[in-house]
């Protein structure tokens, strides 16, 4: 069936240093994806909607500059933590939707620690 | 405006003991709903889904959920509930983007 794919799933990084979340869609063309983050303890926020050859589109609240989102493949949406800070250490998911079964897939989670 | 509502933030049931968890919704449309577990350290995982038919509506693990639009109620249910099944649930609303309620923390207890 139709999988949702998110690597790393954890990864520690450094105060002020950047990381990459890829998800990806392993056996359908998504054109749309959505990221969210978790805080500890808390439900999952939207943060952006990722498009497939163009710009994301970002929630209120959340710095486009501090989380970049690249859709670059049908299959391929990445989320770039810049200059992270131990406040950005989350857990961040994204998901792709099969529009013929009007299903929805999530990845299984990134989780992030800035130290 | 869309939103979730999950008025139980933590619920302890006996093993073999029957479970409800509460989830009401508002959405400017006809709802698709879903509701998700998460275990500790883990990602999502769907356990059932409505868009539209039966409003009662069948999952994995043995669980069930029933939408009543005129409560804007979509509760999960499950008859008997395992220590396998204690963990994070959210019941979600939209079509593409889901708006998620803040969870309910299942604990199970021997």
């Amino acid at each position: 069936g139709a999988v949702v794919s998110q690597h790393p799933s954890r990864v520690i990084c450094k105060s002020g240093t950047s990381v990459k979340i890829e998800c990806r869609s392993l056996d359908f063309q998504a054109t749309t994806m959505f990221w969210y983050r978790q805080f500890p303890k808390k439900s999952l926020m939207l943060m952006a909607t990722s498009n497939e050859g163009s710009k994301a589109t970002y929630e209120q609240g959340v710095e486009k500059d501090k989380f970049l989102i690249n859709h670059a493949s049908l299959t391929l949406s990445t989320l770039t933590v810049t200059s992270a800070h131990p406040e950005d250490s989350s857990f961040y998911i994204c998901s792709a939707g099969l529009t013929e079964s009007n299903t929805i897939y999530f990845g299984e989670g990134s989780w992030l620690t800035v130290v | 405006a869309q939103s979730v509502t999950q008025p139980d933030i933590h619920i302890t049931v006996s093993e073999g003991a029957s479970l409800e968890l509460r989830c009401n919704y508002s959405y400017g449309a006809t709802p698709y709903l879903f509701w998700y577990v998460q275990s500790p350290g883990q990602g999502l995982q769907l356990l059932l889904k409505y868009f539209s038919g039966d409003t009662l509506v069948q999952g994995i693990k043995g669980f069930e959920a029933e939408f009543k639009r005129s409560q804007s109620s979509f509760n999960l249910r499950k008859p008997s509930v395992h220590w396998s099944d204690a963990a994070e649930y959210f019941c979600a609303v939209g079509k593409n983007n889901l708006f998620f309620g803040t969870g309910t923390r299942l604990t199970v207890i021997p």
